[in-house]
């Protein structure tokens, strides 16, 4: 069974500072990865989407890599800011059980002024 | 305005008492699925659909019903609610199954 593993569960960082953050899954054979933003209160909002093909995706001030051989996957975010704040998730689609989704628990985000 | 409009937002009931939270969107997608989320244990796929009159079970259908009889509603049914379905449950739709996911805001349910 495919098992996603976010870490650290929470984080703190000064306004200004790069953001890295973790996902890892143990099963090599995902179809793609998502990585989502949810806000407290409110639902997700998808903010990078890569293919098992592909190895990043950039949007802005953000960049997802992904290395499918060791089970990884790095969100990163430029120059964080106080906006920047929310609980970020990352879930796979495996190949063998399309339309299926697992999600990682979250990583926590605290970006302070 | 693009979006996925769950009803109701919260709901307080009793054990045993059908009920059924309702799904739309307005994006003509394919694809649409239930998820809840619970402390500790993150976010859980309950059902999902891929088209019209074909769903499919997540990693915890049990206990909840769904039909997908035209392609914008995907309604969850919960034919006899216990305490252990209290939850946050999201709808979620994408253009097909590979896409990404665009979320409701939540359905907050407390089964007493």
């Amino acid at each position: 069974k495919q098992e996603v593993t976010q870490i650290p569960a929470a984080l703190s960082v000064p306004e200004g500072e790069n953001l890295v953050l973790n996902c890892s899954f143990t099963d090599s054979a995902i179809y793609n990865l998502q990585w989502f933003r949810q806000d407290p209160g409110k639902g997700l909002t998808s903010l990078l989407l890569i293919q098992s093909s592909q190895r990043e995706q950039t949007s802005g001030r953000l960049n997802a890599s992904l290395d499918k051989s060791s089970g990884r996957s790095t969100l990163y975010i430029a120059a964080s800011q106080p906006g920047d704040s929310a609980t970020y998730l990352c879930a796979v689609m495996i190949t063998d059980s399309w339309g299926k989704l697992q999600f990682g628990a979250g990583t926590q985000v605290v970006v302070t002024p | 305005e693009a979006q996925v409009t769950q009803n109701p937002r919260y709901l307080i009931t009793v054990t045993g008492k059908k009920l059924t939270v309702t799904c739309s969107q307005n994006m003509n997608h394919e694809y649409m699925s239930w998820y809840r989320q619970d402390p500790g244990l993150g976010l859980r796929q309950i059902y999902y659909s891929m088209n019209v009159e074909v769903t499919d079970k997540g990693d915890v259908p049990e206990g909840y019903k769904v039909s997908r009889k035209e392609k914008r509603n995907f309604p969850l049914i919960l034919e006899s609610p216990s305490p252990n379905q209290t939850s946050l449950y999201f709808c979620a739709s994408s253009l097909a199954g590979y896409q990404p996911q665009h979320f409701g805001d939540g359905t907050r349910l407390s089964i007493l």
